[in-house]
């Protein structure tokens, strides 16, 4: 039972426009969030965090947005740019235990120039 | 430059055969992690360590075993009771034990002949 979801498996946008991607989760004691990017024969890289205490974290083009009642997480990248075409996993761990991140499946982003 | 080794790229295993996985890293990061991919689900837990001989079954450990006895090596070895060892493998480091994985290898692709 996957504990953190993607459930969009890839997106098209066009390069200059926003791209949202999506993600939720199921266990509320889930209180640290992650997004990784990882480009076709590398592995994935740590891109930006946040956690339970905030409900925004902004890093340059990116900004992720929580909203715990929903359990739901997004990735905003603003502009786009086609270098930013590649899998984004998001990953949630908790209180409990810190060692054990919990991912979602990936979804494509494709943005066109 | 620091990072992270998987080898090999692609490995083909024999029903009944064990077989292992090397991960080795130069960035001094006292955790490592194994991780375990199936298409349309997200990253796996299967093992980690926090330090030096010691480690810790992960969510699917099961078929599984490990070994830490240098810091910057944590191989994976998938045995034959492991029953569907097909899958895309992930090694992952991070400076310290509860930190998010922050470097990631570039995989290995297990499958069985």
């Amino acid at each position: 039972d996957q504990q953190v979801k993607q459930n969009s498996p890839s997106l098209s946008v066009q390069e200059g426009r926003i791209s949202i991607l999506n993600c939720d989760y199921t266990n509320s004691m889930f209180d640290y969030f992650l997004w990784y990017k990882k480009y076709p024969a590398e592995g994935p890289t740590f891109l930006i965090s946040i956690s339970s205490i905030k409900d925004k974290n902004e890093d340059g083009r990116f900004t992720v947005f929580l909203n715990k009642s929903a359990k739901h997480l997004s990735l905003h990248i603003v502009p786009s740019q086609p270098g930013d075409s590649a899998v984004y996993f998001c990953a949630a761990s908790g209180i409990y235990n810190f060692n054990k991140f919990y991912f979602g499946s990936g979804t494509k982003l494709n943005v066109k120039p | 430059d620091g990072g992270i080794t998987q080898s090999p790229k692609y490995l083909f295993r024999k029903e009944g055969q064990n077989v292992t996985l090397s991960c080795e890293q130069n960035l001094n990061h006292d955790a490592m992690y194994w991780y375990r991919q199936d298409p349309g689900q997200g990253l796996r837990l299967i093992y980690y360590s926090q330090i030096v001989n010691d480690f810790q079954k992960g969510d699917i450990a099961e078929g599984y075993s490990v070994s830490r006895e240098k810091k910057e090596s944590f191989p994976l070895t998938v045995t034959s009771a492991q029953k569907n060892p097909t899958a895309f493998y992930l090694c992952a480091s991070s400076i310290r034990q509860g930190e998010q994985p922050q470097h990631f290898g570039d995989g290995t692709r297990l499958s069985i002949l």
